[in-house]
């Protein structure tokens, strides 16, 4: 089957600390991967995304790189922000079930002045 | 331009009793999704639509859960009877029918207490 797992939080960082936020995927096929935040009080954004093998998706200073020898798709900023504080969702949508997307638990993102 | 708009934000209801929720998409953006998102947990699928057609509602659960796309623009999604297990957050989420990487654009989501 397909599914989404990513490291548990809470994370509380200090601010311009680097951030890794681990997502690794099960899918049958060739998935496109997705990092989404949620900011307090809002919806679900996109943050970045990939859809093939190798791929680096970019967004605001994130990156993740797509890597099926892994089945991994990890969040990464090399310096966080306050108004980085949000919650991180990984995503995959998988093409063998008419793209439907699958979401991981999220992990909440604490940064302190 | 517009995002995705839902209503109400916030319901509280008693157990038993019917609530309804709206969800208008992105203009032009076919494909409607609503999820429910328990806390703590990432979103999981209820029902997705390609204009009025509901193309999968595998985890809706049919017996209380009902939802309509109506002229394939907005939707409502329908709980009857509400039971305490459904207090959760309701996202609609639309996206446009480009073949693979589709990007979801969620609305702020409506939160339901049932009491």
């Amino acid at each position: 089957g397909n599914s989404v797992t990513q490291m548990e939080g809470p994370v509380t960082l200090s601010e311009e600390a680097f951030l890794t936020i681990n997502c690794t995927y099960t899918a049958t096929g060739y998935p496109s991967l997705f990092w989404y935040v949620q900011y307090p009080g809002e919806g679900l954004q996109l943050l970045l995304k990939a859809t093939k093998a190798d791929d680096k998706g970019s967004n605001k200073g994130f990156e993740a790189t797509y890597r099926k020898e892994t089945t991994s798709f990890h969040l990464e900023k090399g310096s966080v922000q306050v108004s980085d504080s949000a919650v991180y969702f990984c995503a995959l949508e998988a093409r063998n079930t008419g793209n439907q997307f699958y979401f991981g638990t999220g992990t909440s993102l604490t940064v302190i002045p | 331009e517009a995002g995705v708009v839902q209503s109400p934000r916030y319901k509280i209801i008693e157990k038993k009793q019917p609530v309804a929720f709206w969800c208008n998409p992105i203009s032009g953006h076919n494909t409607l999704y609503w999820y429910r998102q328990n806390l703590g947990q990432g979103p999981e699928l209820l029902i997705r639509y390609e204009n009025e057609e509901a193309v999968d509602d595998s985890q809706l659960p049919k017996d209380r859960f009902s939802a309509e796309r109506l002229k394939g623009v907005d939707s409502t999604l329908k709980i009857q009877p509400a039971e305490l297990g459904d207090s959760a957050v309701y996202l609609c989420a639309s996206s446009s029918s480009t073949p693979g990487g589709e990007t979801q654009y969620f609305g702020p989501g409506t939160r339901l207490l049932v009491l």
